[in-house]
């Protein structure tokens, strides 16, 4: 099955600074997502993005398809930006649909 | 929009008891739901894939026995966790994929104590 590998593990951040989350996989996908679990386990959705670029506010991501890599940018980051982000990929119309998950990235954002 | 529920979101039960966990899509409709098992510090792992109308399909090492998924709506798959064990114990994640579409929603997870 496909490889889904998350980079950094974990990541500490002072209040207001930069980060990127990186997200490798080892096949084509037809889907790409990029979630943000908080501390009561609620999975929240950052971005549907199996290709291309995409902003929300303060976050933002890319998707190099041809690559095999998407990468999720946090701007001045906040204290609630603090959890476990996951990326998830899904492959092959005949998977219905179902995600291979990453190990997920640890941010912990200090005052 | 995209709202997806679970009930309950928190049960204790004895050993050799079941459980029934809801998943609900509650503002669109989802032909396939997905149930994912979750342990503390770890990622998601796929537990089913759960198709309206037809039987789930099961990941490789998950009991079908043990784990009876049934979806039989377009908004409601439930999970049913039978003669469970403390090695049940675990927090339990569901989510629906709208009709044509491949982004998932995720439910807020029921956690599942067995003593």
């Amino acid at each position: 099955g496909i490889q889904v590998e998350q980079s950094p593990p974990d990541l500490i951040l002072q209040e207001g600074a930069n980060s990127t989350l990186r997200c490798n996989f080892s096949d084509s996908v037809n889907n790409l997502q990029w979630f943000h679990q908080n501390p009561w386990g609620q999975l929240i959705n950052l971005f549907y993005i199996p290709s291309g670029t995409k902003q929300n506010g303060r976050l933002s991501a890319t998707t190099v398809a041809t690559e095999r890599y998407s990468l999720l940018y946090i701007s001045s980051s906040q204290t609630t930006d603090s959890g476990v982000y996951f990326c998830a990929v899904g492959t092959g119309p005949d998977s219905w649909g179902k995600f291979q998950f990453g190990a997920g990235t640890q941010v912990v954002v200090t005052p | 929009g995209a709202v997806v529920s679970q009930h309950p979101s928190r049960v204790i039960c004895k050993s050799g008891t079941s459980v029934k966990i809801e998943c609900r899509s509650l503002d669109f409709q989802a032909t396939t739901m997905f149930w994912y098992r979750q342990f503390p510090k770890q990622s998601l792992m796929l537990m089913a894939t759960s198709n309206e109308g037809s039987k789930a399909t099961y990941e490789q090492g998950v009991e079908k026995d043990k784990f009876l998924i049934n979806h039989a709506s377009l908004t409601l798959s439930t999970l049913t966790v039978t003669s469970a064990h403390p090695e049940d114990s675990s927090f339990y994640i569901c989510s629906a994929r709208p009709t044509a579409a491949y982004e998932q929603y995720f439910g807020p997870g029921t956690r599942l104590t067995v003593t």
